[in-house]
């Protein structure tokens, strides 16, 4: 079955630690977005890639970077440049099928990260 | 830059219909998104507009006026497994290209 994939689901980081966070997708698309959501707010954006090897800021990316070497994977990196991470993490991809004006996203099942 | 409002909190009965609006302001316009979310759970795909009209689901349908750069989703025939946050989100454009910009989210309480 096609879908996003997020692992891990739950992940403890130690204050100055950088942590990685997977998202992975057997879906074929091209775009990947990466955001953040605190408690009982919407999602900011804080990466996206609409290709292989080119991906752009979003409105918080400070203290995180990314990569985008395969289309099927968007790894996010929590440095420790990030204060505050504690936050809950999704990951989602976007199919524009060519020639039509259909759009759909898949969200991954998220990331919680806490930082100990 | 985009700007996207939604009311933060409504509450309805079982059974009622409900509106959420959505206004945006984006540069650039290629589409608009509804989203469930339940709470701790990922969001959840309902609806997609890109141009003017009503297109309906089932018991959820969902508006776009462009020109007025707004939008609801309506959920008829309430149910209790309603009660979820509902993410409006826009797919426009800045000078690297489509990116998608989400809403606060409308958090929907449905009592008996």
């Amino acid at each position: 079955d096609g879908g996003i994939t997020q692992s891990p689901k739950y992940l403890f980081r130690k204050e100055g630690q950088n942590v990685t966070l997977s998202c992975e997708q057997n879906l074929n698309h091209d775009a990947m977005y990466w955001y953040r959501q605190d408690p009982g707010q919407g999602l900011r954006l804080i990466y996206y890639s609409q290709i292989v090897n080119d991906f752009q800021k979003g409105d918080i990316a400070e203290g995180y970077s990314v990569s985008r070497e395969k289309k099927e994977s968007f790894p996010l990196t929590v440095t420790s440049a990030q204060k505050n991470p504690t936050a809950f993490y999704l990951c989602a991809s976007i199919d524009h099928p060519l020639g039509t004006s259909y759009t759909e996203a898949f969200f991954g099942q998220g990331t919680r990260l806490t930082v100990v | 830059g985009q700007n996207i409002d939604q009311p933060t909190e409504m509450t309805a009965t079982e059974g009622a219909i409900v509106q959420i609006n959505c206004t945006y302001q984006t540069s650039g316009f290629n589409g608009l998104f509804w989203y469930q979310q339940h709470a701790g759970e990922a969001p959840t795909f309902l609806s997609y507009n890109v141009l003017d009209g009503l297109e309906e689901k089932g018991r959820f349908s969902s508006f776009l006026s462009r020109s007025k750069g707004y939008s609801y989703l309506l959920l008829k025939e309430l149910q209790m497994k309603d009660s979820a946050s509902y993410l409006c989100a826009v797919k426009g454009k800045n000078n690297a290209g489509n990116m998608l910009t989400f809403g606060g989210g409308t958090r929907l309480m449905v009592k008996p």
